[in-house]
């Protein structure tokens, strides 16, 4: 799976969208992008993913670039709640078991 | 619905003992993954089943680990000569399948070995 690059940690105002960047410089073609965050003390928890389009869901928007060499995951409205450390994942579909390769992520840091 | 549970939330135990930590995974999914984490760090894999088959066990470190699923579901990791780096969150997760399904965590074991 290629390799991805996150800023160790961003702050955000707690109402405002935090944008949180991802670059995977390596990717190839058939790998998808997938987002995870861990809340303190919880397994990490699925948000998004998508291949090559723009995906929303009710939890988060993913935004990737044309040449998918990078990507940023918007929470649109961030709460205290989504203060967690957030994964950015590439990784190919293989038909049989497909592990996640976490790196060390962004701690995002929601602040009144 | 119950997601995936692990028991117990945290161990401590003493340099050389044996361990087991449980799983259960979301009732009617076939694939299971152990992963360790460790302070600072994301999970790291450790093994993955298919049904009851360990489809993929190189993230396993050395042969003090070893990990069974006899049933299908529920799953035991077993730990043997525990060594104090193997303190570290033991994260279970399960999806429907295989595949690009969605990982569902478990809140993880805590193992700390003195």
């Amino acid at each position: 799976d290629a390799k991805t690059t996150q800023p160790p940690s961003m702050d955000c105002a707690e109402g405002r969208a935090a944008n949180l960047p991802c670059n995977h410089s390596t990717i190839s073609g058939n790998e998808y992008v997938y987002w995870y965050r861990q809340i303190h003390s919880q397994g990490p928890q699925y948000i998004i993913h998508g291949l090559k389009n723009n995906e929303t869901n009710e939890m988060a928007s993913l935004i990737i670039t044309e040449d998918r060499k990078s990507s940023t995951l918007i929470l649109p409205h961030a709460t205290l709640r989504d203060t967690a450390v957030y994964y950015c994942i590439v990784r190919v579909f293989t038909g049989g078991g497909n592990k996640l390769t976490f790196g060390t992520g962004t701690q995002l840091k929601v602040e009144l | 619905g119950a997601g995936v549970s692990q028991t117990p939330s945290n161990k401590v135990t003493e340099k050389g003992k044996y361990v087991e930590l449980r799983c259960d995974p979301i009732s009617g999914h076939t694939a299971l993954y152990w992963y360790r984490q460790s302070l600072g760090q994301g999970p790291e894999f450790l093994i993955y089943f298919q049904g009851t088959g360990a489809a993929d066990d190189s993230g396993l470190p050395n042969d003090r680990f070893f990990a069974v699923r006899p049933e299908g579901s529920v799953s035991t990791l077993k730990i043997q000569r525990t060594e104090r780096g193997d303190s570290a969150v033991y994260l279970c997760a399960s999806s429907l399948f295989h595949g690009m399904e969605t990982q569902y965590f478990g809140p993880g074991t805590r193992l700390l070995v003195l």
